[in-house]
């Protein structure tokens, strides 16, 4: 069975500072990967998918995030955090169920933005 | 356009109660989701919807949910009995339904459930 794992469950930055989120899978096939954030409270809002092709993709909100299948990873990057940024991180693969499109999601990773 | 939009977004209810939430995906939305998302874990799938048909419901789904999609635009789902680990937030996603494994899903803002 598919699962993800987010071995950071917090991770405390500088404004300003770079930051990578880790994200490992495991999946037989082919993965399709996504990054989703959580701020308090509400919903999951998309940042960024990876299907197939460049394996460095790039979303929403300056965030990108490279697919390296030998290490079966998919790391989510920023250059420079802003205050806004704090909230929660899921990275998630697609399972391919009856024609729909299951995920599969980490525990999260709790960003804190320090000022 | 508007997002996919969820009802109520805080439920209270005891043990025992009947409760049922309401999901409005984006409207020409194909395909409907629900998840459950329990507190310091990632969401975790509970059923899916193609259109009116229920396609698949996970093992976490038991005898008292039920989810239905009657007309294939909005979607319920009701927990009978309670119990305290029915406490938990419910997320409802939709997408369009005409990427395959490319489709992409778009979720609400979710139903916090607390059961005393």
């Amino acid at each position: 069975a598919q699962s993800v794992t987010q071995p950071d469950i917090h991770i405390t930055v500088s404004e300003g500072a770079s930051l990578e989120l880790r994200c490992n899978y495991s999946y037989g096939a082919t993965p399709y990967l996504f990054w989703y954030v959580q701020s308090p409270g509400q919903g999951l809002q998309l940042l960024l998918k990876y299907f197939s092709g460049d394996t460095l993709v790039q979303g929403i909100k300056g965030f990108e995030a490279e697919f390296k299948r030998s290490q079966s990873s998919f790391n989510l990057r920023k250059p420079s955090v802003h205050w806004s940024d704090a909230a929660e991180y899921f990275c998630a693969v697609g399972l391919m169920t009856g024609g729909g499109n299951k995920l599969t999601f980490g525990t999260g990773t709790q960003l804190k933005v320090e000022l | 356009d508007t997002g996919v939009s969820q009802d109520p977004r805080h439920k209270i209810t005891k043990r025992g109660q009947n409760v049922t939430f309401r999901c409005d995906p984006i409207s020409e939305h194909n395909r409907l989701y629900w998840y459950r998302q329990t507190l310091g874990q990632g969401p975790e799938f509970l059923t899916y919807f193609q259109n009116e048909a229920q396609l698949e419901k996970s093992r976490l789904l038991s005898d008292r949910f039920s989810a239905e999609r009657p007309k294939g635009s909005f979607s319920t789902l009701e927990i009978q009995r309670t119990e305290q680990g029915d406490s938990a937030m419910y997320l409802c996603a939709s997408s369009p339904g005409r990427g395959g494994t490319t489709d992409t899903q778009y979720f609400g803002p979710g139903t916090r459930l607390t059961v005393l």
